[in-house]
């Protein structure tokens, strides 16, 4: 139940198109979904992050949709650029809990010129 | 400031012996967090610290696996008796205590256990 599943778990696009990373989760308890972008050798980054009270959250080329009666959650990046290529984690986590992030097992993203 | 900074970047051990893994948080967080990256795998939750408290040590693999955070500030993460399944890169993450949902990680220790 405290599993979060990701998919793909590879993604190739083409420069300019849209890429959609998709994560399913099974705790209703989780009430805040962020995304992480990690490069070769980097940390993950926080990139954008939602809460269930919204079913939409857009920061520049990339948007958050939530569906909470599917208890599913994907981001689309538009626009793709190959400076996208990276593995993109998806996370789940409850407030007021310690804060530890449930992580998808990642998808890595390449975005051909 | 600096962000979370770790050291070494890289470990090679043999199996059978003990390792430290050393993380410095941004200064001023007083939330940290170990996870643990296999390969191809996602990142799995360690420990938890507030503070110099570990109230959620609930994903540490076995009683191998230990750490400590000393003046609010650097944590150390030790593992005893090496195996070859320890094998992986060990990320550190802080957070303010009031935005603990905005972690911020480290460039990770990757150790390789021979």
């Amino acid at each position: 139940q405290q599993q979060v599943k990701q998919s793909p778990q590879s993604l190739i696009v083409q420069k300019g198109g849209i890429s959609i990373i998709n994560c399913a989760y099974e705790n209703t308890a989780f009430d805040y979904f962020p995304w992480y972008q990690q490069f070769p050798g980097k940390g993950p980054a926080l990139l954008i992050a939602i809460r269930p009270d919204v079913s939409e959250k857009k920061e520049g080329r990339f948007t958050i949709s939530f569906n909470k009666s599917a208890k599913q959650f994907s981001l689309h990046i538009m626009d793709s650029q190959p400076g996208d290529s990276a593995t993109y984690f998806c996370a789940a986590s409850i407030t007021g809990n310690t804060g530890k992030l449930i992580f998808g097992q990642g998808t890595t993203l390449q975005v051909k010129p | 400031g600096a962000g979370v900074s770790q050291s070494p970047s890289n470990k090679v051990t043999e199996k059978g012996k003990d390792v430290e893994l050393r993380c410095d948080p941004i200064s001023g967080h007083t939330a940290l967090y170990w996870y643990r990256q296999s390969l191809g795998q996602g990142l799995e939750f360690l420990i938890y610290f507030q503070g110099n408290s570990a109230p959620d040590k609930s994903g540490l693999p076995s009683d191998r696996f230990s750490a400590e955070r000393t003046g609010g500030s650097v944590s150390t993460l030790t593992i005893q008796r090496t195996q070859q399944e320890d094998s992986a890169v060990y990320l550190c993450a802080s957070s303010l205590g009031r935005q603990w949902y905005e972690q911020y990680f480290g460039p990770g220790t990757r150790l390789t256990v021979t």
